[in-house]
């Protein structure tokens, strides 16, 4: 199947720092590119949905200036979370669509963040 | 309200045996279900996706169920091996929605 990527790993930073994070379709391109919040033990929550060359849309109660994201190619999306804080650990996961009738959607393998 | 419900919500089985996952949704327009899986600390893969007309659908050792009339969903593990240890996300999408509701996932752990 389709591979989608994520840089970094992990991260650790410290409070108030700005960090990003890439998301890469590797063999695809993905007109749309979802990016998910997963806390212990729970599921995905969609935080936003982006598309390629335009804004993104948020999700009610996801603050747009604090989780900038960028989706400048088709095989790339980026999120930056802004003045971290360390509520904002968590590991963090995006999709990417394929488009067409497949309906598929391949996730990359998460973000560990922490906040010190 | 668009839902997905998983139950159980954690399940502990014996290497060799099988077992059943249940899925509920009130989701609407359907387009589709999806099964996922997710080890601890990775993105989640997909184990098979259905279409209203698809009433059941296998992936190796998973094989999947639809129901469309009653809304219901299963995921069936045959002869479970310790790697099934996971998550297993039930995961439906609307039509004309390219985003997904997740449900809230069954945690399944596999015993030697």
């Amino acid at each position: 199947g389709a591979v989608v990527s994520q840089h970094p790993s992990r991260v650790i930073c410290k409070s108030g720092t700005s960090v990003k994070i890439e998301c890469r379709s590797l063999d695809f391109q993905a007109t749309t590119m979802f990016w998910y919040r997963q806390f212990p033990k729970q599921s995905l929550m969609l935080m936003a949905t982006s598309n390629e060359g335009s804004k993104a849309t948020y999700e009610q109660g996801v603050e747009k200036d604090k989780f900038l994201i960028n989706h400048a190619s088709l095989t790339l999306s980026t999120l930056t979370v802004t003045s971290a804080h360390p509520e904002d650990s968590s590991f963090y996961i995006c999709s990417a669509y394929t488009g067409g009738r497949s309906h598929e959607q391949y996730f990359g393998p998460g973000t560990r963040l922490t906040v010190t | 309200k668009n839902q997905v419900e998983q139950s159980p919500q954690s399940l502990i089985i014996l290497e060799g045996k099988n077992c059943t996952l249940q899925c509920n949704y009130t989701v609407s327009p359907f387009s589709n279900l999806r099964w996922y899986k997710q080890d601890t600390g990775r993105g989640p893969v997909s184990l098979t996706i259905m279409t209203f007309s698809e009433n059941t659908k296998s992936n190796g050792r998973y094989t999947a169920t639809l129901d469309a009339d009653t809304k219901q969903s299963s995921l069936h593990i045959t002869a479970s091996q310790l790697s099934d240890s996971a998550s297993y996300i039930c995961v439906v999408q609307r039509t004309g929605r390219r985003a997904l509701t997740f449900g809230s996932g069954t945690r399944l752990q596999v015993q030697p």
